[in-house]
């Protein structure tokens, strides 16, 4: 069974930093590109970050609107990928969900339950 | 790639064959996947490439389209579609639409 499970998420003051885990199991993660997808309180779903495979030399691409405020990361042999956001603002206030696509299929077939983010004074 | 979907909010009766709509700001190729987000819950794949059903998911739904218009119906409503739908265009990078809420009337 696949399962995929945020942790990390919590109240942070404006301009903090703070570090998103993925741990996921029941597939092979060498298979998968893995993204962080965001969902703003009442509101849809936006992209974050994406890592892809060994094959495809762990690239990472990232929103527009976050670039160069976060990293992701992965680690094979932990099946697991991380989220580092820093100078973090109100508007990051979000669900963060840990999301997978098998290579250059691009869209998402299984989600975390989501970790919640509050940035907050 | 702005992708708007349509309605906003949808009321049917159990039973209804309901039409949901996305619209792109340019040919996507079929490149469109639907998700449906349960309160309180993660989003669920439920369609992917325009019309080819998940694994896993009822046959009561569906997709069409090409171009820029893209449709997912619902067969027969049930109780349990109560969700909002959100599409996602994969053609270049990936957007997502806004989501259309569909309520039991």
């Amino acid at each position: 069974e696949v399962q995929i499970l945020e942790t990390g998420g919590g109240l942070v003051k404006p301009g903090g930093s703070l570090r998103l885990s993925c741990a996921t199991s029941g597939f092979n993660f060498n298979d998968y590109f893995m993204n962080w997808v965001r969902q703003a309180p009442g509101k849809g779903l936006e992209w974050v970050a994406q890592i892809r495979n060994k094959n495809y030399n762990y690239a990472t691409y990232y929103a527009e609107s976050l670039e160069g405020r976060v990293t992701i990361s992965r680690d094979d042999s932990k099946s697991s990928v991380y989220l580092q956001v820093s100078s973090l603002r109100a508007e990051d206030t979000a669900i963060y969900y840990c999301t997978r696509f098998r290579e250059l299929r691009y869209y998402f077939d299984y989600w975390g339950q989501g970790v919640m983010v509050t940035v907050s004074s | 790639i702005q992708m708007t979907q349509s309605p906003s909010l949808l009321s049917a009766s159990v039973g209804d064959r309901v039409t949901l709509s996305c619209k792109a700001g340019q040919n996507i190729n079929n490149y469109l996947a639907w998700y449906q987000q349960k309160l309180g819950e993660a989003p669920k794949l439920l369609i992917y490439n325009a019309n080819s059903l998940q694994t896993g998911i009822p046959s009561r739904f569906s997709g069409s389209g090409s171009g820029t218009d893209y449709t997912l119906t619902i067969s027969s409503l049930q109780p349990e579609d109560v969700a909002t739908y959100f599409c996602q265009q994969y053609n270049s990078w990936t957007t997502f639409g806004s989501g259309t809420k569909l309520e039991i009337k």
